[in-house]
């Protein structure tokens, strides 16, 4: 199993609903991490997570909230979802020594 | 200002070359860290390699190594011999100081002829 998993893989969904992506981890980490990837924009921030009471606000938040449940769980939500939020989100926490992130193998959304 | 720079959108290399791919920063953080990604079409991403701002040498891990050129703020990722499987996104990122986040760059496709 993956140490990072997050469901659903793929969504398709309509403008105005809403959506919530959900990330789990077996790695131990604190911190988690939800990022956007858009072509030619590389990733990009959208909230970060040092334990179940501490959230903070990325470079992209406007539109998008969190919940982390417990360390090994956080979801992403879109409340009312439109097209320029189709895009791969990614999941992943944070190795505490170098840094390092550990990825989920990501959720392509799509909102027609 | 951009803090990862990666100029160069897309790159061909033939089977078995070597291949370097550019990352430049940006940060007035003495202690940071530099990061190499890939993500072949499957989309997932893979940690290549790590260099921390104050480490002596060089990276390598197997084929791939980075040349790290602290006055010039570069970080190139240089992958030898490479094989067909290499044909991907790589993305530079850098974590600055001992702060939470990754900073990426916007990537560059590597594709490998035969």
């Amino acid at each position: 199993d993956a140490d990072v998993t997050q469901t659903p893989r793929n969504r398709i969904t309509k403008t105005g609903k809403r959506i919530m992506l959900e990330c789990s981890q077996t790695k131990g980490h604190d911190r988690m991490y939800w990022y956007r990837q858009d072509p030619g924009l590389g990733l990009r921030l959208i909230y970060y997570s040092f334990d179940v009471k501490d959230i903070n606000k990325g470079e992209i938040s406007d539109g998008y909230s969190v919940s982390r449940q417990a360390q090994a769980k956080f979801s992403l939500s879109l409340e009312s979802a439109i097209p320029n939020q189709t895009a791969l989100y990614f999941c992943a926490t944070r190795e505490t020594n170098t840094g390092e992130l550990f990825f989920g193998e990501g959720s392509r959304l799509t909102v027609l | 200002a951009q803090k990862i720079t990666q100029t160069q959108p897309g790159m061909f290399v033939q089977e078995k070359e070597a291949v370097t791919l550019d990352c430049t920063y940006d940060t007035s953080d003495p202690s940071y860290g530099l990061f190499w990604y890939k993500q072949p079409s499957s989309g997932e991403m893979i940690f290549l390699i790590y260099q921390g701002s104050y480490d002596q040498q060089n990276a390598t891990e197997g084929r791939y190594s980075l040349n790290f050129q602290k006055a010039r703020k570069s970080a190139n990722l240089v992958i030898s011999a490479s094989q067909l499987g290499d044909s991907a996104m790589y993305f530079c990122a850098m974590r600055e100081g001992y702060g939470n986040k990754l900073v990426f760059g916007a990537g560059t496709i590597l594709r490998v002829k035969s």
